[in-house]
């Protein structure tokens, strides 16, 4: 296991269009955290899932980001109507105790 | 909420030069502390984790302490080298397994 792998690295898309990201965790980590970062800044919160359930919204996550984790394994991280401000890495995380680790980021550019 | 700062945001040493970063938090009642290195346009790697319980955690070159009461820790680097160049970022969850970033501490160590 070589550890939290998110595809793409790295996506750019029109204004409107609508993007999917993919998370893989560390396999027998029940956790998976979705996190958002700009530039200068650390990672804000978006959501949380354990096990299948999502458990946890940031108020960031607007009604055009849906998150799932279908049977507990991979997780996606959908926008709809991609706008300029979503422009930023989106992180992935995985748990099973106290310490998480994080994926390589999408970095998503909307242009 | 838990607001992290850290302390100070850039930090530029010559080789060989041991260092100290800074993180503050407000909230003292945590379960743990976790420092993370991040590089350019990458994702977050993990460096140590402190339980609340513990006052110190050693890792390498990297000790890392805590001190819930007063709401601080530090990450001590021994001997910095050119390689140790990056953004380092300390993370502090809540209850509900959301991590609170500050918006870290960028090294750069000069050969």
């Amino acid at each position: 296991d070589t550890g939290v792998s998110q595809d793409p690295r790295h996506k750019i898309t029109k204004r409107g269009q609508n993007v999917t990201f993919r998370c893989d965790p560390i396999s027998e980590h029940n956790r998976l955290y979705w996190y958002r970062q700009t530039l200068g800044q650390g990672p804000e919160f978006l959501t949380y899932f354990q096990n299948e359930a999502q458990l946890e919204k940031s108020r960031l996550l607007s009604d055009r980001f849906s998150a799932e984790r279908p049977k507990g394994s991979f997780s996606t991280l959908e926008i709809q109507r991609t706008e300029q401000g979503d422009s930023a890495m989106y992180l992935c995380a995985s748990s099973y105790g106290a310490e998480a680790f994080f994926g390589q980021g999408t970095r998503l550019t909307v242009v | 909420k838990q607001e992290v700062t850290q302390i100070p945001a850039a930090l530029s040493v010559p080789e060989g030069e041991n260092l100290v970063l800074n993180c503050s938090f407000t909230d003292s009642a945590i379960y743990n502390l976790q420092w993370f290195r991040q590089d350019p346009g990458k994702g977050l790697t993990s460096l140590l984790l402190i339980q609340s319980s513990q006052r110190e955690q050693t890792s390498g070159r990297l000790n890392a302490s805590l001190d819930k009461s007063s709401g601080r820790s530090t990450l001590y680097i021994a001997a910095s080298q050119p390689g140790d160049s990056a953004t380092y970022l300390c993370a502090v969850p809540n209850t509900g397994n959301q991590f609170y970033f500050g918006t870290g501490t960028s090294l750069t160590v000069i050969p």
